[in-house]
């Protein structure tokens, strides 16, 4: 299957700091990626669609000024958690459909977000 | 309203037997369905999908599982369960409407295996 490449896989810090996450389409385009965020023994739930081109459409009750997403190009899109506090610690991934068709979003393999 | 229900949130089963994951949807009609695999830390991994056709359908892993129109239900289901399947399992379901399509996921099962 495709492979989709997010990063980092782990990061952390400080309170107040912005981090920036890739997720990359690495053999196939895609002009829709999907952000999602897991809280512990949860299950996964969608933050926002990323167009590539256009503003990403945000899920109710998601922060766009908070969580930045930018879709520059057909294999890049990047969530940026602005001015990070604790409870924004999560598990962060991404998926991207192939714009060639087909249903089938793949995953990347995640991004385990700390605050401190 | 859509959603999809994994009414078993954890599962122990010895290594060797066999294994069923519920999962039931609330769609007008049916959706595409997906079941993932996570294992801790770690990405979604897609194990198999059912748009259409034939209501078993396999998947990687030795895994497969049964769409039933009338139960609303995609049920995944493995004959003989190895150490390194313990994971979590998500359902989830695509509408088949066209244009953009939204995943739903469920809750998700814990599935536990003991030697």
């Amino acid at each position: 299957g495709a492979v989709v490449s997010q990063h980092p896989s782990w990061v952390i810090c400080k309170s107040g700091t912005s981090v920036k996450i890739e997720c990359r389409s690495l053999d196939f385009q895609a002009t829709t990626m999907f952000w999602y965020r897991q809280f512990p023994k949860q299950s996964l739930m969608l933050m926002a669609t990323s167009n590539e081109g256009s503003k990403a459409t945000y899920e109710q009750g998601v922060e766009k000024d908070k969580f930045l997403i930018n879709h520059a190009s057909l294999t890049l899109s990047t969530l940026t958690v602005t001015s990070a506090h604790p409870e924004d610690s999560s598990f962060y991934i991404c998926s991207a459909r192939d714009v060639t068709g087909g249903t089938e979003a793949f995953f990347g393999q995640g991004t385990r977000l700390t605050v401190v | 309203a859509q959603s999809v229900t994994q009414p078993d949130i954890h599962i122990t089963v010895s290594e060797g037997a066999s294994l069923e994951l519920r999962c039931n949807y609330s769609y007008g009609a049916t959706p595409y369905l997906f079941w993932y695999v996570q294992s801790p830390g770690q990405g979604l991994q897609l194990l198999l999908k059912y748009f259409s056709g034939d209501t078993l359908v396999q998947g990687i892993k030795g895994f497969e599982a049964e769409f039933k129109r009338s139960q609303s239900s995609f049920n995944l289901r493995k004959p003989s369960v190895h150490w390194s399947d313990a994971a979590e399992y998500f359902c989830a379901v695509v509408p088949n409407s066209g244009g953009y399509q939204k995943v739903t996921f469920g809750t998700g099962t814990k599935l536990q295996v003991i030697p």
